[in-house]
């Protein structure tokens, strides 16, 4: 089964483009999701099917998905983007989550 | 607008069987295009799958997990339930309900989640 790898953490300076990567063999073959995370908070689709949003989400969120990395990709970071962010897939019956990356705005 | 919540004892003693369940609301458990699931997240870690069910009955289980967890769906009061059985401590955490799919495309993600409810395992 998916084995789904993601840096514990990144760090950004506002303004900045956040790049939060999800790892594993073939992910491209898959669809990939995105949640973010705030303490205390309930999970949140940021991203779904590797690039869509959510409606309510804002643009500078979106996402790829090629070969053995998935990418959420956060442009013109904000203070209210620090939060955690997991991916997530479909395997053979089964909700992968990678163990997800804590976003720092610096 | 659809919405979760979460019920259920909050201090579960070790060896016990914990019971939870998730209300739906703003939208019917039966419909075809989706599964309703259940997830935790112990202090300070990720999250894990534990199961979704289907309207009809149809379960998938985390295989971890499968040999302690039973879900259940009440169709005619609109909310699905979990029973995870032999708690230890280890099973301390926050426990959420979310709505999985829609499936019909090959998708399975979580785009509405319950608030959560702490689940404390402890003598």
């Amino acid at each position: 089964s998916y084995v789904l790898t993601q840096s514990p953490s990144v760090s950004v300076a506002p303004g900045q483009t956040a790049r939060v990567t999800c790892g594993a063999n073939n992910i491209g073959s898959k669809s990939v999701h995105w949640y973010q995370q705030k303490p205390g908070q309930a999970p949140v689709l940021v991203v779904y099917g590797d690039t869509d949003r959510p409606s309510g989400i804002p643009e500078r969120f979106s996402g790829s998905n090629s070969g053995n990395t998935a990418t959420l990709i956060i442009s013109r970071v904000e203070a209210g983007d620090e939060a955690d962010y997991y991916c997530q897939l479909w395997d053979s019956g089964i909700v992968v989550f990678g163990g997800g990356t804590k976003l720092t705005v610096l | 607008q659809l919405q979760l919540q979460e019920s259920g004892p909050r201090l579960v003693k070790p060896s016990e069987t914990l019971s939870l369940t998730c209300a739906v609301s703003g939208g019917s458990i039966t419909n075809s295009d989706y599964y309703w699931g259940w997830f935790r997240q112990p202090p300070g870690k990720g999250l894990e799958f534990i199961g979704i069910i289907y309207f009809s009955g149809s379960t998938y289980y985390n295989p971890s997990l499968e040999s302690r967890v039973t879900m259940s769906v009440d169709t005619s009061k609109n909310q699905f339930s979990l029973s995870l059985g032999s708690v230890t401590a280890a099973d301390t955490a926050v426990f959420y309900c979310a709505r999985v799919g829609p499936f019909h495309i090959g998708y399975y993600y979580m785009g509405v989640w319950g608030k959560g409810t702490t689940v404390t395992v402890s003598s």
